[in-house]
């Protein structure tokens, strides 16, 4: 059965205090490794998609990475507005079915 | 463009009573997801609709939940009798092919059953 696991729960930064979370993932076959944003309150928002192993992307302080078991979302020099839940799902992409399927997520909180 | 939508935003009603959620997806998006949380617990998958056909409900609990989606537009989701274990955060997402992959996400209905 597919996995995800997300490290640490929780997460205290200063501002400007580099950082990175962990998703560690088992799946039979990854069609796709998502990373969302959520705030309290509203629903995921979508950051980064990574399909294979040494792929990156980067959007403003954030940097998601994979490798063939995990991915990180390095958080450079954060700021208080990167405070929220970092979310990461796995697609089980197989015989016409499309699903998600999530970790349990990171709180993030960065302080001034 | 105009995000999903979804109505209500926050619905509490009694053991035993039935509540409809409604999703509006992203306009001329075919595919159409539910999704939850409960308390404590990772979103969780419940079904998908391509188009008004259900592609996979693999997800739902039970038959106490009837997902619809009547001309491949907006969907409801109804919960028949409601019980204590329903309640929870239900997403909606959305998305218009399957290559690419990412999900759309509504801001949620959070469903209290007391």
């Amino acid at each position: 059965e597919d996995q995800v696991t997300q490290s640490p729960e929780a997460l205290r930064l200063q501002e400007g205090e580099s950082s990175s979370l962990n998703c560690s993932y088992t799946v039979s076959g990854l069609r796709g490794l998502f990373w969302y944003r959520q705030d309290p309150g509203k629903g995921p928002e979508f950051l980064f998609t990574l399909y294979s192993a040494g792929e990156e992307k980067e959007k403003e302080r954030l940097k998601a990475t994979l490798t063939k078991k995990e991915s990180f979302l390095h958080i450079t020099a954060p700021k208080p507005e990167d405070s929220a839940t970092y979310l990461c799902a796995v697609r089980e992409f197989s015989g016409g079915y499309n699903k998600l399927i999530f970790g349990a997520g990171t709180r993030l909180a960065v302080h001034p | 463009e105009a995000g999903v939508t979804q109505f209500p935003s926050h619905s509490v009603i009694e053991k035993g009573q039935t509540v409809t959620l409604r999703c509006d997806p992203i306009s001329g998006h075919d595919n159409l997801y539910w999704y939850r949380r409960v308390m404590g617990k990772e979103i969780k998958f419940l079904l998908h609709f391509v188009k008004e056909s259900k592609q996979d409900e693999s997800g739902m609990p039970n038959n106490r939940f009837l997902a619809e989606r009547t001309g491949g537009t907006y969907s409801t989701l109804k919960v028949q009798p409601a019980e204590l274990e329903d309640s929870g955060v239900y997403f909606c997402a959305s998305n218009a092919g399957l290559i690419s992959g990412e999900q759309y996400f509504g801001p949620g209905t959070r469903l209290t059953v007391t």
